[in-house]
């Protein structure tokens, strides 16, 4: 696709249901990052994909979430029993390098997730 | 890990002013350093960047500069216009363990353009 796609754009959902987040990164970027922005804050590093591995799950806020690369394209973010505080806006980016030439990460629109 | 320290987290400039952010860093291994503006409802958007070999940049009326010996870099926003109101981030590359690198945000400024 044209740029970094991600799905669904908003979610409502109640406090103890599992949610699914999903991002398209553009075709051909190696790289895929997820960040957790909540209401006038900054961005919190959550994962990190090179290809389909993630060498690094440390940053996830706790074991409630997971997230998945396959194919090495379209990712999966999910939180189990979700939690008010889990109320953010969740960010996909993907970039073709990774390396020491660290390129550009396209950013996509975000999906807004509300727990009530 | 690493911590980037940006200022000030809120700006308010006259049209035709010119606004400058500041960003402050730690770790002296990161050579790149990206500026983004998040407009609202939107997903941050690169809007100029810089490694470190050089010390400035510069793209109409956005500038970057490059300080890495005082770990600090900025951006300068000239001739400012309605248009340029919204969030900016600055960022850098940090290691993450077990390899690869991620881009570490620092906590944002928002500019506003009063007419």
């Amino acid at each position: 696709g044209a740029g970094v796609s991600q799905s669904p754009s908003n979610k409502v959902t109640e406090k103890g249901k599992d949610v699914e987040l999903r991002c398209d990164p553009i075709s051909g970027h190696t790289a895929l990052y997820w960040y957790r922005q909540s209401l006038g804050q900054g961005l919190e590093f959550l994962i990190y994909f090179q290809g389909n591995s993630a060498p690094d799950k440390s940053g996830l806020p706790s074991d409630r979430f997971s997230a998945e690369r396959t194919g090495g394209s379209v990712s999966t973010l999910t939180i189990q029993r979700t939690q008010q505080e889990d109320s953010a806006v969740y960010l996909c980016a993907s970039s073709f390098g990774t390396g020491f030439l660290f390129t550009e990460a396209f950013f996509g629109q975000g999906t807004r997730l509300t727990v009530v | 890990g690493e911590n980037v320290e940006q200022h000030p987290s809120t700006l308010s400039v006259q049209e035709g002013d010119s606004a400058v952010i500041k960003c402050t860093y730690s770790d002296s291994a990161s050579n790149y350093f990206p500026w983004y503006k998040q407009e609202l409802g939107k997903g941050p958007q690169l809007i100029i960047d810089i490694r470190s070999n050089v010390g400035e940049k510069k793209d109409q009326r956005i500038a970057v500069t490059l300080n890495k010996t005082a770990k600090h870099f900025s951006l300068h926003i000239t001739e400012t216009q309605p248009e340029d109101s919204a969030v900016y981030f600055c960022a850098l590359i940090s290691r993450i363990t077990g390899g690869g690198n991620k881009l570490t945000f620092g906590t944002g400024t928002q500019l506003k353009v009063e007419l």
